[in-house]
């Protein structure tokens, strides 16, 4: 089954930093892939996924993320943190099965520093 | 419009006790989706409904079911409910299998 690992539970950078989060995925064959945001006490919203069209892949609230096949990668980025982005941050993959059965990776909370 | 709706907020159940959640989905949605988000974890896969069936399961026991009404609303049940049950529990919906997934807010179910 296909699979995502975070690479880092807490991440932390000063307002107005570049946020970077890790994520690896294994996968024999080309998975899609998801960034979802948790804000505290809600559930999940989907920042941007990847289908195999176009390798970068841009999202909401400025996030952006490139899936990188050599790398097995799909890291998160965002150019300048802002405070509200403090958050729990999900990768995410589609097993076998349609877009109802997503494994998620094992999160990773960003806290933004003013 | 409302958005994927679910109730009770929060749950306080004992050992043993049975519980039921409910969910109703975003408007023009017809799959329903339920998710086990335990502390600190991502969310896992529970079941998937549609057209009033079980399409799809993840790997938990058969204590855990539900149901899917006419109007796509959909009901998660525990059975002989276990410490280890608490956590959030998250539901899912979609138009269809090929969609992604909008998610409510969640109950927190705490089992004492």
């Amino acid at each position: 089954a296909q699979s995502v690992t975070q690479l880092g539970s807490h991440v932390s950078v000063s307002e107005g930093a570049l946020v970077l989060l890790r994520c690896n995925y294994s996968s024999s064959v080309p998975p899609y892939l998801f960034w979802y945001v948790q804000y505290p006490n809600q559930g999940l919203q989907l920042l941007l996924k990847y289908t195999s069209a176009a390798t970068l892949v841009k999202g909401i609230n400025g996030f952006e993320a490139e899936f990188k096949k050599s790398e097995t990668s799909f890291h998160l980025t965002k150019p300048s943190a802002h405070m509200s982005d403090a958050a729990e941050y999900f990768c995410a993959v589609i097993n076998s099965g349609g877009y109802q059965k997503v494994t998620f990776g094992t999160g990773t909370k960003l806290q933004v520093i003013p | 419009d409302a958005g994927v709706t679910q109730s009770p907020t929060h749950l306080i159940k004992t050992r043993g006790q049975q519980v039921t959640l409910r969910c109703s989905p975003k408007s023009g949605h017809d799959t329903v989706s339920w998710y086990q988000q335990a502390l600190g974890q991502g969310p896992q896969f529970i079941f998937q409904y549609y057209e009033e069936e079980e399409r799809q399961r993840g790997n938990f026991p058969d204590r855990f079911s539900g149901h899917q009404f006419p109007n796509y609303s959909s009901e998660l049940n525990v059975n002989a409910l276990l410490l280890g049950d608490s956590a959030l529990y998250l539901c899912a919906s979609s138009p269809g299998s090929q969609s992604p997934l909008h998610f409510g807010n969640g109950t927190r179910l705490t089992v004492t």
